[in-house]
């Protein structure tokens, strides 16, 4: 089952791009990378998902390295409101959803 | 179209007493989830069912019981609640089932249910 590390927090400025990156080396080849967001207690929101390649929505990009092992999401045009702390979550296997500690973004004006 | 909606939003219970937290989705997903976040933490799953009949333990189960009372509704049951469970209750549905490693769907959650045992 792959295991996911992100850093514990990071700060971006806002209108920068926030770079959130997330290791997970021992992801197997069908596994998604999903991202999440839990924005000050409410319920955690989806973002976007990938694979193999590169994925962009209204709401983000998502990097993924060709070895899988790491992924990047990028919110290109940060605002305060996107202050919140975002999960990186691979499935794993037969294990449904589940939470690491995620990074805790805090966009300053 | 309203998603996953939980009940109540608020609750304070005393020690010893029981209750259920509802969870009904309207997007016809075959797989829920209880979730417990305490404060300051990550989300922590307690109990979940991949489809309609099913149910499975999660990360911290004791002290919960659950029902999948059909396709829509997931309830989360405190046969005795204790401080310890004071907690923000989220309930998640997702449209296909674990038990295949190749997903390529979202889970959508509800607003949380905060609960307080005094």
């Amino acid at each position: 089952d792959a295991k996911t590390t992100q850093p514990p927090s990071m700060d971006c400025a806002e209108g920068r791009a926030a770079n959130l990156p997330c290791n997970h080396s021992t992801i197997s080849g069908n596994e998604y990378v999903y991202w999440y967001r839990q924005i000050h207690s409410q319920g955690p929101q989806y973002i976007i998902h990938g694979l193999k390649n590169n994925e962009t929505n209204e709401m983000a990009s998502l990097i993924i390295t060709e070895d899988r092992k790491s992924s990047t999401l990028i919110l290109p045009h940060a605002t305060l409101r996107d202050t919140a702390v975002y999960y990186c979550i691979p499935p794993a296997g037969n294990t449904p959803l589940v939470f690491g500690k995620g990074t805790r973004l805090s966009v300053i004006a | 179209n309203a998603g996953v909606t939980q009940t109540p939003k608020f609750q304070v219970l005393k020690t010893g007493q029981s209750m259920t937290l509802q969870c009904a989705q309207d997007m016809n997903h075959n797989s829920m989830y209880w979730y417990r976040q305490d404060p300051g933490m990550g989300l922590r799953l307690i109990y979940y069912s991949a489809s309609e009949g099913t149910t499975d333990k999660g990360e911290v189960p004791n002290g919960y019981n659950v029902s999948r009372l059909n396709k829509r509704e997931f309830s989360l049951r405190l046969e005795s609640a204790a401080p310890s469970q004071t907690s923000v209750y989220f309930c998640a549905s997702s449209e296909i089932g674990w038990g295949g490693r190749r997903l390529d769907t979202e889970a959508f959650f509800g607003q949380g249910t905060r609960l307080t045992v005094v």
